[in-house]
């Protein structure tokens, strides 16, 4: 059975700093781009972040570039988000993703279960 | 940047066809996936590559995609298919989402 569980969300002052961890298991982790997608309360999916199979390439959105990275230990089956800089706006629920690729657009096969990121003072 | 329409809302009553659209520009000429996500629980794959279905999902959900639009049909709808519901492409290697649509069962 596929699991992805994400850990590290929380209450954060703005300008602060949180790290996100998300583990799986259940598949050939190594094998699949994994993303992270957040969920504003109330509002919509939006994406944030995708990482390739062994790490070396990386995309962000515009909203988050340059104060976000995101990472991958294949080793230990676990995606990361470290978010520094954090604002109000980045308030949400964080999913990890697991992506499939596609010639002419990929998909999200499996999510987690979501961890929450408040950031308020 | 590319964006996704969806109605922000679309109810159905009990047993009948529910359809939601996904307009975009020739987004016809792209794979789009469907998601359902019910009320405090993370987004779930319904369709992908437009009509394609996942093993667990029933067969009344499908989907079609020509044109401007992509649609994705409910049929027979239940009460437990009360839930929110997100298209998605792929896009100048972007995941693009639409806003997403409240299905209503009545």
């Amino acid at each position: 059975e596929v699991q992805l569980v994400e850990s590290g969300g929380g209450l954060v002052q703005p300008g602060g700093s949180l790290r996100l961890s998300c583990a799986a298991s259940g598949f050939t982790f190594s094998s699949n781009w994994m993303h992270w997608v957040r969920q504003a309360p109330g509002k919509g999916l939006v994406w944030v972040s995708r990482i390739d199979r062994d790490g070396s390439t990386t995309n962000y959105a515009d909203s988050v570039k340059g104060r976000f990275t995101i990472s991958r230990d294949n080793a230990k089956n676990t995606l990361y988000l470290q978010m520094n800089s954090l604002r109000v706006e980045d308030t949400a629920v964080y999913y990890c993703a697991s992506w499939i690729a596609e010639p002419g657009g990929g998909y999200f096969d499996f999510w987690g279960q979501g961890t929450l990121v408040t950031v308020s003072s | 940047s590319y964006e996704l329409t969806q109605p922000l809302s679309v109810s159905v009553a009990l047993g009948q066809t529910a359809r939601i659209t996904c307009g975009g520009n020739n987004v016809g000429d792209k794979n789009v996936h469907w998601y359902q996500q019910r009320p405090g629980q993370a987004p779930v794959l319904v369709v992908y590559k437009d009509s394609e279905r996942p093993s667990a999902i029933p067969e009344r959900f499908s989907g079609s995609n020509s044109g401007n639009t992509a649609t994705l049909t409910i049929s027979r709808a239940q009460a437990g298919d009360e839930a929110d519901y997100y298209c998605q492409v792929w896009d100048s290697s972007t995941v693009v989402f639409g806003g997403g649509t409240k299905l209503t069962v009545l």
